[in-house]
Parts: structure tokens; C-alpha cells; sequence
């Protein structure tokens, strides 16, 4: 069935510093593809999302490219800040006949800490 | 803010107990998408709810039930509660449009359930 993979954390760096998270997946159709943060002791907060290959997300600084080649969307931020501490989690969503979205697919989260 | 409430933020049950959980929508949006989120893990699809029907349904036991309502708030039920039932439970809202299908899922802040 599909999946989704990510890089596992947690994550430590610098303020300034540059972020990558990788996630690749695996799907029989044509999924959507999203990246969601979790903030300590919230829900899930939608950060980008792209629809079809080749796209770019982008929103609050954080980039991600839809490949389909190497079916990955590896989330990027050229300079993090102590705010962006959370749990990023990248996730698909199948198209369905009619071209309806499915329900979404989570990897396993990356936690993020972004030290002063 | 996304504009989907769950309520309660957090409840103490134990084993064998039933337990409802509620959800109302964003404005504008019909359909509900329940996901459960064990510690350190990504959500996992529990069901959708589209129209007052189920709509798609991930792995979960018969005793994981739900109801929508028509002014499209939703409610999950789980009966015969198991200690690995603890968890955090979101809800997610998004619009389904006759020839678009669904549009992107946002989440509510979830309730987290311990079972003792």
C-alpha cells in the first residue's frame, strides 16, 4: 500500500542554520503531497502542500519540490529560527476515482529543536 | 487557528468504558476525517464521514464508530476502551466539491484520551 518515509530525528541545529528534512514515498496513483507541523501539546497545522510533479510549497519560509523521478518532497528552510521548533510530519493523499482526494498518509515525524 | 474545535481537550477513561469525542467543523466545509495519533507516531486514518455516511474507513475495529451530523459536526465513539486505545484523537475538516473532490484536510487540536 502507499507509504510514507522520513528522515528520522530529532533534528538539533543553530539558529540561522539550514534545514532539510527528507521524505520520500510510495504510491500506485497520483498523490497529493503535504507537509503538516505539530507545536508542542497542539493538532496538526497545514505547512505546504503541492499537487502534481514538479511543483514547489512554499509558505513561511519553508520550501519543498514535488519529485516525481525520485518520489521524494524533502522539506528546506535556509535559515531556522528558534520558533520553528515542532514535529514535521510529511504526508500523501491518493487521488480517487474522480480525482477525489483520499485520506492522508503520515510519516513518522521528524522532531525539530532549534537551539539560540 | 484553523476554525475546527474538538472538545474535551482531554479525558481519563478506563478499560472497558465507552467513550464519545466531539468535532465541529470549519465553516463552509462537509466533511470530517477522524485520525489517531499514538505517542511519538504519525495519525493514523481512522474514518471519513461525507454527507452524514461513511466515506472511507483505515484499519480500526467495528468498535471505533462515528456519526456526522447535518450541520456537519461529527462525533467519534469507542466502545470496549483497550489500554492502546490512549492516544491523541484528531479531527479534520475539509470541503468536498462535486467534480473537485476534496480539498485540503485541516485539523482541530485534538483530544487526548488516556485509558487506565
Amino acid at each position: 500500500g502507499d507509504s510514507v518515509t522520513q528522515m528520522e530525528g530529532p533534528v538539533t541545529l543553530s539558529e540561522e542554520a539550514f534545514l532539510t528534512i527528507n521524505c520520500t514515498y510510495t504510491a500506485t496513483g497520483y498523490p497529493s503531497l503535504f507537509w503538516y507541523v505539530q507545536y508542542p501539546g497542539e493538532g496538526l497545522q497545514l505547512l505546504l502542500k503541492a499537487t502534481k510533479a514538479d511543483d514547489k510549497g512554499s509558505n513561511k519560509g519553508f520550501e519543498a519540490t514535488y519529485r516525481k523521478e525520485t518520489t521524494s518532497f524533502h522539506l528546506e528552510k535556509g535559515s531556522v529560527q528558534v520558533s520553528d521548533s515542532a514535529v514535521y510530519f510529511c504526508a500523501l493523499s491518493d487521488q480517487m476515482d474522480g480525482g477525489s482526494q483520499g485520506n492522508l498518509i503520515f510519516g513518522k515525524g521528524t522532531k525539530l529543536s532549534v537551539k539560540p | 487557528e484553523t476554525g475546527v474545535t474538538q472538545s474535551p481537550t482531554h479525558l481519563i477513561k478506563t478499560r472497558g468504558q465507552q467513550v464519545t469525542l466531539r468535532c465541529s467543523s470549519q465553516s463552509g466545509h462537509n466533511t470530517v476525517s477522524w485520525y489517531q495519533q499514538a505517542l511519538g507516531q504519525g495519525p493514523q486514518f481512522i474514518f471519513q464521514y461525507y454527507r452524514e455516511e461513511e466515506n472511507g474507513r483505515g484499519n480500526f475495529p467495528p468498535r471505533f464508530s462515528g456519526l456526522q451530523f447535518p450541520n456537519y459536526s461529527s462525533e467519534l465513539n469507542v466502545n470496549a476502551l483497550e489500554l492502546d486505545d490512549s492516544a491523541l484523537y484528531l479531527c479534520a475538516s475539509s470541503s468536498r466539491l462535486a467534480g473537485r473532490g476534496q480539498e485540503t484536510q485541516y485539523f482541530g487540536p485534538g483530544t487526548r484520551l488516556l485509558v487506565l
